[in-house]
């Protein structure tokens, strides 16, 4: 099974957004609706931001919203702030009890 | 609250075994899949095996399969995942995590915060 595709960087001032694109297959992204994206400082355990394509869990900012076409997901952080920056993975179920993660997307907050 | 604390981590030889344990709490274990990812130093997320909230159905990435074997205690509220034949490719940190949705294939809403495993050669 072979990673999702994202871009390495992303970058933003205070205030602005940023996308990021997680690009898969119809055989995990584009077959499900079970896309989730986890945020990850360093030294830290990823964090859930988005769960089944676009929905937030309780206590997550709602300046983090979530959609997909296709076989492409995407990640949108609205009003960028400081404590932002970080690593962001997307993931998808990939049948059979199989999962598979992003290549992961490094956010910085210029 | 839910907790998960992994522990067992190491430096171990390659081709040799080690088994780490993710303790729960705060939550009914047995309700719930479970999963361990992992991650190289520096490098992303992949998951590496999952398991049922009953115990009796396993699944594994092609990278481990047949060298990782994933359990559970129901009792002791405790997943494992015992490593063999370890390589130096598998050093990592292992999270284990809560899955949730579609029987638990949709997403991980909780993680421990890791257990570093360092294959030496």
């Amino acid at each position: 099974q072979s990673a999702l595709t994202q871009p390495p960087s992303a970058s933003g001032s205070p205030g602005q957004s940023v996308t990021i694109s997680c690009t898969g297959t119809s055989s995990d992204v584009g077959g499900y609706n079970y896309v989730s994206w986890y945020q990850q400082h360093p030294g830290k355990a990823p964090k859930l931001m988005i769960y089944e394509v676009s929905k937030r869990p309780s206590g997550v900012p709602d300046r983090f919203s979530g959609s997909k076409s296709g076989n492409t997901a995407s990640l949108t952080v609205s009003g960028l702030q400081a404590e932002d920056e970080a690593d962001y993975y997307c993931s998808s179920y990939a049948g059979s009890n199989n999962f598979v993660f992003g290549t992961g997307t490094k956010v910085t907050v210029l | 609250q839910v907790r998960l604390v992994e522990s067992g981590g190491g430096v171990v030889q390659s081709g040799r075994s080690l088994r780490v344990s993710c303790a729960a709490s705060g939550f009914t274990f047995s309700s719930y899949a479970m999963r361990w990812v992992r991650q190289a130093p520096g490098k992303g997320l992949e998951w590496v095996a999952a398991i049922s909230s009953d115990g009796n159905n396993e699944y594994y990435a092609d990278s481990v399969k047949g060298r990782f074997s994933i359990s559970r205690d129901n009792s002791k509220t405790t997943l494992f995942l015992q490593m063999n034949s370890l390589r130096a490719e598998d050093t990592a940190v292992y999270y284990c995590a809560r899955g949730r949705g579609a029987g638990g294939n949709s997403y991980f809403d909780y993680w421990g915060q890791g257990t570093l495993v360092t294959v030496s050669s």
